[in-house]
């Protein structure tokens, strides 16, 4: 199993539309979350943190579920320019040094016109 | 805002040369890491640091070695380029992980290794 899985998509959905994404984590100990964005081509660029309480920007909405090990990213009201990769990031203790940083393979999410 | 730059966007080079990837922050982190993006795979880590003249390996070290010598800046090394080095490498860097503070990431470079 996979440390951090995501569902691949592709998520295709009309603008203006709501659509969610989940991200699962393997291990019960691990310590911060983050949605990162990726455009084609481009470097990943940190969208949001993940906070216990859940925390919203925007039309974007991260929540954080421990006891079901998973993140999910709420996106409303969907713009054309909300296309793109979304990474969901988990950090859980390392080793002897520091803490593991887990990218998950991302959901690609296209918005038709 | 943070800024990682890395030195080339493209770069393309021929089997068993030795290649540098230069990778500079102006955000004071102490972390900082290398990746590669492979089609299907990912970002899957190759080395990364902690502090000057620190390293440790990643999930795929093989191949590759790196340079800490100033705070500010990791080197990534392909010592005997091949083929299959041929990826997008991303360089990101971060503040301690005790704060597990996110990481922020260069614009990548695309190495074409021929």
């Amino acid at each position: 199993r996979k440390e951090v899985e995501q569902d691949p998509g592709p998520f295709n959905v009309p603008e203006g539309a709501t659509v969610a994404f989940n991200c699962t984590y393997s291990n019960s100990a691990s310590q911060s979350f983050f949605w990162y964005r990726q455009d084609c081509r481009k470097e990943p660029k940190l969208l949001m943190s993940v906070y216990s309480s859940g925390n919203e920007d925007g039309r974007f909405t991260a929540q954080l579920n421990r006891a079901s090990q998973y993140i999910s990213l709420l996106i409303r009201d969907s713009k054309l320019s909300d296309s793109a990769t979304y990474l969901c990031v988990v950090t859980t203790p390392g080793g002897s040094s520091a803490s593991k940083i887990i990218f998950g393979s991302g959901t690609r999410l296209s918005i038709r016109p | 805002d943070v800024k990682v730059t890395q030195s080339s966007r493209y770069l393309v080079k021929r089997t068993g040369e030795k290649v540098f990837l230069e990778c500079v922050q102006d955000m004071d982190h102490e972390n900082m890491f290398w990746y590669r993006q492979d089609p299907g795979l990912g970002l899957r880590l190759i080395y990364f640091s902690y502090d000057v003249k620190m390293k440790e390996k990643g999930d795929i070290p093989e191949g590759y070695s790196v340079s800490r010598e100033k705070k500010e800046r990791f080197s990534l090394i392909l010592e005997s380029a091949s083929t299959n080095q041929t990826s997008m490498y991303l360089c990101a860097s971060s503040y301690v992980q005790g704060n597990n503070q996110p990481q922020h990431f260069g614009d990548g470079t695309r190495l074409s290794i021929l």
